[in-house]
Protein backbone atom coordinates (compact mmCIF):
# COMPACT_ATOMS: atom_id res chain seq x y z
CA UNK A 1 0.00 0.00 0.00
CA UNK A 2 1.08 2.95 -0.91
CA UNK A 3 2.58 5.49 2.20
CA UNK A 4 3.00 9.09 1.67
CA UNK A 5 4.94 11.47 4.20
CA UNK A 6 5.67 14.74 4.54
CA UNK A 7 8.28 16.18 7.04
CA UNK A 8 8.04 17.81 8.74
CA UNK A 9 4.79 17.93 10.12
CA UNK A 10 4.95 21.90 11.68
CA UNK A 11 7.14 24.38 10.44
CA UNK A 12 7.63 28.11 12.06
CA UNK A 13 10.11 30.44 9.93
CA UNK A 14 10.23 34.20 10.50
CA UNK A 15 9.17 36.08 6.52
CA UNK A 16 11.54 36.16 4.28
CA UNK A 17 13.15 32.83 4.38
CA UNK A 18 13.36 30.70 1.84
CA UNK A 19 12.29 26.91 2.44
CA UNK A 20 12.00 23.43 1.81
CA UNK A 21 8.70 20.98 2.11
CA UNK A 22 9.46 17.29 1.76
CA UNK A 23 6.98 14.77 0.16
CA UNK A 24 8.10 11.13 0.25
CA UNK A 25 6.56 7.82 -1.08
CA UNK A 26 6.79 4.33 -0.96
CA UNK A 27 6.05 3.29 -4.31
CA UNK A 28 7.45 5.14 -7.39
CA UNK A 29 4.35 3.42 -9.56
CA UNK A 30 2.46 7.03 -9.63
CA UNK A 31 1.17 8.71 -12.37
CA UNK A 32 1.78 12.59 -11.47
CA UNK A 33 2.27 14.35 -8.29
CA UNK A 34 -0.15 17.47 -7.00
CA UNK A 35 0.34 19.70 -4.52
CA UNK A 36 -1.99 21.68 -2.39
CA UNK A 37 -2.42 24.21 0.01
CA UNK A 38 -4.79 24.34 2.84
CA UNK A 39 -6.39 26.95 5.35
CA UNK A 40 -7.73 26.45 8.50
CA UNK A 41 -11.36 25.24 8.04
CA UNK A 42 -10.91 25.47 4.29
CA UNK A 43 -11.27 23.68 1.23
CA UNK A 44 -7.55 22.57 -1.17
CA UNK A 45 -6.73 25.13 -3.18
CA UNK A 46 -4.16 23.66 -6.23
CA UNK A 47 -0.56 24.96 -6.33
CA UNK A 48 1.11 22.69 -8.72
CA UNK A 49 1.10 19.22 -10.57
CA UNK A 50 3.99 17.78 -11.70
CA UNK A 51 3.35 14.96 -14.69
CA UNK A 52 5.40 11.75 -14.30
CA UNK A 53 7.39 12.64 -17.39
CA UNK A 54 8.68 16.29 -15.55
CA UNK A 55 11.03 16.81 -12.83
CA UNK A 56 9.55 19.93 -11.95
CA UNK A 57 7.27 22.82 -12.08
CA UNK A 58 7.39 26.08 -11.05
CA UNK A 59 4.70 28.99 -10.34
CA UNK A 60 5.70 32.41 -8.97
CA UNK A 61 7.70 31.71 -5.46
CA UNK A 62 7.12 28.37 -6.03
CA UNK A 63 8.91 25.24 -7.21
CA UNK A 64 8.05 21.84 -7.28
CA UNK A 65 10.56 18.67 -8.21
CA UNK A 66 9.69 15.19 -8.01
CA UNK A 67 12.19 12.58 -8.13
CA UNK A 68 10.01 9.09 -8.73
CA UNK A 69 13.19 6.85 -8.65
CA UNK A 70 13.71 7.64 -5.02
CA UNK A 71 10.53 8.27 -4.14
CA UNK A 72 10.65 11.89 -3.23
CA UNK A 73 9.47 15.82 -4.07
CA UNK A 74 10.04 18.85 -2.70
CA UNK A 75 8.21 21.89 -3.30
CA UNK A 76 10.32 25.23 -2.63
CA UNK A 77 8.87 28.83 -1.35
CA UNK A 78 11.05 31.44 -2.11
CA UNK A 79 11.54 34.46 0.26
CA UNK A 80 8.12 33.83 2.18
CA UNK A 81 5.61 35.69 3.62
CA UNK A 82 2.80 35.58 6.46
CA UNK A 83 0.50 34.91 3.57
CA UNK A 84 1.83 31.38 2.95
CA UNK A 85 1.19 30.08 5.97
CA UNK A 86 -1.27 27.59 5.60
CA UNK A 87 -1.19 23.42 5.75
CA UNK A 88 0.58 22.19 2.64
CA UNK A 89 0.05 18.82 1.24
CA UNK A 90 1.39 16.41 -1.45
CA UNK A 91 -1.14 14.17 -3.54
CA UNK A 92 0.19 11.16 -5.64
CA UNK A 93 -2.24 10.36 -8.45
CA UNK A 94 -2.52 6.93 -8.81
CA UNK A 95 -3.99 5.66 -11.72
CA UNK A 96 -6.60 2.42 -11.03
CA UNK A 97 -8.98 0.79 -12.60
CA UNK A 98 -10.79 3.55 -11.20
CA UNK A 99 -9.39 5.98 -12.68
CA UNK A 100 -7.46 9.11 -11.20
CA UNK A 101 -7.28 8.27 -7.10
CA UNK A 102 -5.45 10.66 -4.52
CA UNK A 103 -3.41 9.70 -2.24
CA UNK A 104 -2.23 12.44 0.23
CA UNK A 105 0.49 12.76 2.27
CA UNK A 106 0.24 13.77 5.67
CA UNK A 107 0.50 17.55 5.33
CA UNK A 108 3.22 20.26 7.02
CA UNK A 109 1.75 22.80 8.95
CA UNK A 110 3.81 26.30 8.05
CA UNK A 111 3.35 29.33 9.95
CA UNK A 112 5.39 32.80 8.33
CA UNK A 113 6.06 35.27 11.23
CA UNK A 114 6.87 38.93 10.55
CA UNK B 1 -15.56 31.49 -12.79
CA UNK B 2 -14.03 27.96 -13.33
CA UNK B 3 -15.09 26.31 -9.80
CA UNK B 4 -16.67 23.32 -7.34
CA UNK B 5 -19.26 24.21 -5.54
CA UNK B 6 -20.39 22.25 -2.54
CA UNK B 7 -24.20 22.81 -0.42
CA UNK B 8 -24.43 23.05 2.69
CA UNK B 9 -21.50 24.61 3.85
CA UNK B 10 -22.21 23.38 7.48
CA UNK B 11 -24.61 21.06 8.38
CA UNK B 12 -25.54 19.45 11.92
CA UNK B 13 -27.90 16.78 12.42
CA UNK B 14 -29.07 14.00 14.55
CA UNK B 15 -28.44 10.47 14.14
CA UNK B 16 -30.38 8.38 11.51
CA UNK B 17 -31.95 11.87 9.56
CA UNK B 18 -30.91 11.39 6.45
CA UNK B 19 -29.28 14.02 4.35
CA UNK B 20 -28.07 14.75 0.66
CA UNK B 21 -24.50 17.06 0.67
CA UNK B 22 -24.49 18.60 -2.84
CA UNK B 23 -21.45 18.92 -5.36
CA UNK B 24 -21.35 20.91 -8.50
CA UNK B 25 -19.15 21.66 -11.41
CA UNK B 26 -18.85 24.34 -14.29
CA UNK B 27 -15.54 22.63 -16.11
CA UNK B 28 -17.41 19.66 -18.06
CA UNK B 29 -15.02 17.18 -15.92
CA UNK B 30 -16.05 13.67 -16.40
CA UNK B 31 -14.36 13.01 -13.04
CA UNK B 32 -15.73 13.63 -9.60
CA UNK B 33 -15.23 12.26 -6.10
CA UNK B 34 -15.92 12.55 -2.62
CA UNK B 35 -13.18 12.56 0.42
CA UNK B 36 -13.36 12.94 4.22
CA UNK B 37 -10.61 14.54 6.03
CA UNK B 38 -10.21 13.87 9.78
CA UNK B 39 -7.87 14.73 12.21
CA UNK B 40 -4.90 12.25 11.77
CA UNK B 41 -6.01 10.30 9.03
CA UNK B 42 -6.00 12.56 6.44
CA UNK B 43 -8.26 13.07 3.31
CA UNK B 44 -9.47 9.24 2.07
CA UNK B 45 -11.56 8.71 -0.80
CA UNK B 46 -15.20 8.10 -0.60
CA UNK B 47 -16.51 7.25 -3.77
CA UNK B 48 -15.72 8.67 -7.28
CA UNK B 49 -17.38 8.59 -10.64
CA UNK B 50 -15.46 8.28 -13.97
CA UNK B 51 -18.90 9.57 -15.93
CA UNK B 52 -22.18 10.00 -15.69
CA UNK B 53 -24.14 6.70 -14.75
CA UNK B 54 -20.70 5.11 -13.77
CA UNK B 55 -19.44 5.41 -9.93
CA UNK B 56 -17.46 2.63 -7.35
CA UNK B 57 -16.50 2.61 -3.93
CA UNK B 58 -13.54 4.13 -2.85
CA UNK B 59 -11.39 3.92 0.21
CA UNK B 60 -13.87 4.31 2.79
CA UNK B 61 -17.55 3.99 1.36
CA UNK B 62 -19.52 2.40 4.56
CA UNK B 63 -22.56 4.22 4.92
CA UNK B 64 -22.70 6.86 2.44
CA UNK B 65 -24.13 6.67 -1.52
CA UNK B 66 -23.94 8.73 -4.55
CA UNK B 67 -25.58 9.00 -8.08
CA UNK B 68 -24.40 10.72 -11.51
CA UNK B 69 -26.95 11.47 -13.50
CA UNK B 70 -25.86 14.78 -14.55
CA UNK B 71 -22.14 15.18 -15.67
CA UNK B 72 -22.09 18.43 -13.32
CA UNK B 73 -23.55 17.07 -10.67
CA UNK B 74 -22.55 14.33 -7.85
CA UNK B 75 -24.22 14.89 -4.65
CA UNK B 76 -23.42 12.64 -1.64
CA UNK B 77 -26.17 10.62 0.50
CA UNK B 78 -26.29 9.44 4.30
CA UNK B 79 -29.28 7.53 4.52
CA UNK B 80 -28.56 7.30 8.43
CA UNK B 81 -25.87 9.41 9.27
CA UNK B 82 -23.54 8.06 12.60
CA UNK B 83 -22.04 10.23 15.10
CA UNK B 84 -18.66 8.41 13.40
CA UNK B 85 -19.73 10.33 10.45
CA UNK B 86 -18.78 13.42 11.76
CA UNK B 87 -15.82 15.38 9.23
CA UNK B 88 -15.33 17.57 6.74
CA UNK B 89 -16.19 16.47 3.72
CA UNK B 90 -14.45 17.56 0.12
CA UNK B 91 -15.69 17.12 -3.80
CA UNK B 92 -13.14 17.15 -6.52
CA UNK B 93 -13.39 16.85 -10.00
CA UNK B 94 -11.07 17.07 -12.72
CA UNK B 95 -10.93 16.28 -16.59
CA UNK B 96 -10.66 12.13 -17.24
CA UNK B 97 -9.34 11.40 -20.68
CA UNK B 98 -7.77 7.95 -22.10
CA UNK B 99 -4.94 7.12 -19.10
CA UNK B 100 -4.20 10.22 -18.32
CA UNK B 101 -4.25 11.92 -14.66
CA UNK B 102 -5.15 15.73 -14.59
CA UNK B 103 -5.35 18.52 -12.27
CA UNK B 104 -7.91 18.16 -9.66
CA UNK B 105 -10.18 20.85 -8.37
CA UNK B 106 -11.38 20.49 -4.59
CA UNK B 107 -14.66 22.29 -3.50
CA UNK B 108 -14.70 24.36 -0.53
CA UNK B 109 -16.06 21.24 2.05
CA UNK B 110 -18.63 20.74 3.69
CA UNK B 111 -18.15 20.41 7.69
CA UNK B 112 -20.65 17.85 8.91
CA UNK B 113 -21.28 16.99 12.35
CA UNK B 114 -24.07 14.07 13.43
CA UNK B 115 -25.29 14.12 17.12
Amino acid sequence: KQEVTQIPAALSVPEGENLVLNCSFTDSAIYNLQWFRQDPGKGLTSLLLIQSSQREQTSGRLNASLDKSSGRSTLYIAASQPGDSATYLCALHILTGGGNKLTFGTGTQLKVEL
Amino acid sequence: EAQVTQNPRYLITVTGKKLTVTCSQNMNHEYMSWYRQDPGLGLRQIYYSMNVEVTDKGDVPEGYKVSRKEKRNFPLILESPSPNQTSLYFCASSLSVGASSYEQYFGPGTRLTVT
